[in-house]
């Protein structure tokens, strides 16, 4: 069973706002995933991480932030939420040692900014 | 690119009716596929894997053949059940991560 997990499941907030998406696993994973899920479910993805102290952007821009301190902990930060960063956000993990890249998922935030 | 295209839904169905979800392939070389479902309100979940030509996944009744022929990996099961209403994701390896299909919403009614 995946150990991977996201705070808080929701969230409402108002326009102007910093907040942080939590991000958690404890598979030991070194490769984390955010992505961001539309209404019409479809997933971008927008940040990745190989490992400690590597974040990369995905192919979805993105005017969030990530950060990778230790490589249980990937968080992704909104420096000023805006209404059209309203969306369910999805983390995900793998190790990667396999070679298929089989990703394990969290619950998701779902992001409501007013 | 590597690229995943699978059937646009809502796909409508009753309970006991045979399921095929369609989903086709673009890829450089033979890349691992998957199926993902997500239920309401939930993060997405691996439902079955391929990992190479002529690989079968199989997991809770459902099915997909990896077929290099067709680029094709279908989902099918036999007979569908109300708890199988979810979305579905076809997705393949492309190196730094997974690139998904758009997801096709199922429905099945009693």
């Amino acid at each position: 069973e995946a150990d991977i997990y996201q705070t808080p499941r929701y969230l409402v907030i108002g326009t102007g706002k910093k907040i942080t998406l939590e991000c958690s696993q404890t598979m030991g994973h070194d490769k984390m995933y955010w992505y961001q899920q539309d209404p019409g479910m479809e997933l971008h993805l927008i940040h990745y991480s190989y490992g400690v102290n590597s974040t990369e952007k995905g192919d979805l821009s993105s005017e969030s932030t990530v950060s990778r301190i230790r490589t249980e902990h990937f968080p992704l930060t909104l420096e000023s939420a805006r209404p059209s960063h309203t969306s369910q956000y999805l983390c995900a993990s793998t190790d990667g040692t396999s070679g298929y890249n089989e990703q394990f998922f969290g619950p998701g935030t779902r992001l409501t900014v007013l | 690119g590597n690229s995943v295209t699978q059937m646009e839904g809502p796909v409508t169905l009753s309970e006991e009716a045979f399921l095929t979800i369609n989903c086709t392939y673009t890829a450089t070389g033979y890349p691992s596929l998957f199926w993902y479902v997500q239920y309401p309100g939930e993060g997405l979940q691996l439902l079955l894997k391929a990992t190479k030509a002529d690989d079968k996944g199989s997991n809770k009744g459902f099915e997909a053949t990896y077929r290099k022929e067709t680029t094709s990996f279908h989902l099918e099961k036999g007979s569908v059940q109300v708890s199988d209403s979810a979305v579905y994701f076809c997705a393949l390896n492309s190196g730094y991560a997974l690139n998904f299909g758009k997801g096709t919403s199922l429905l099945v009614t009693p």
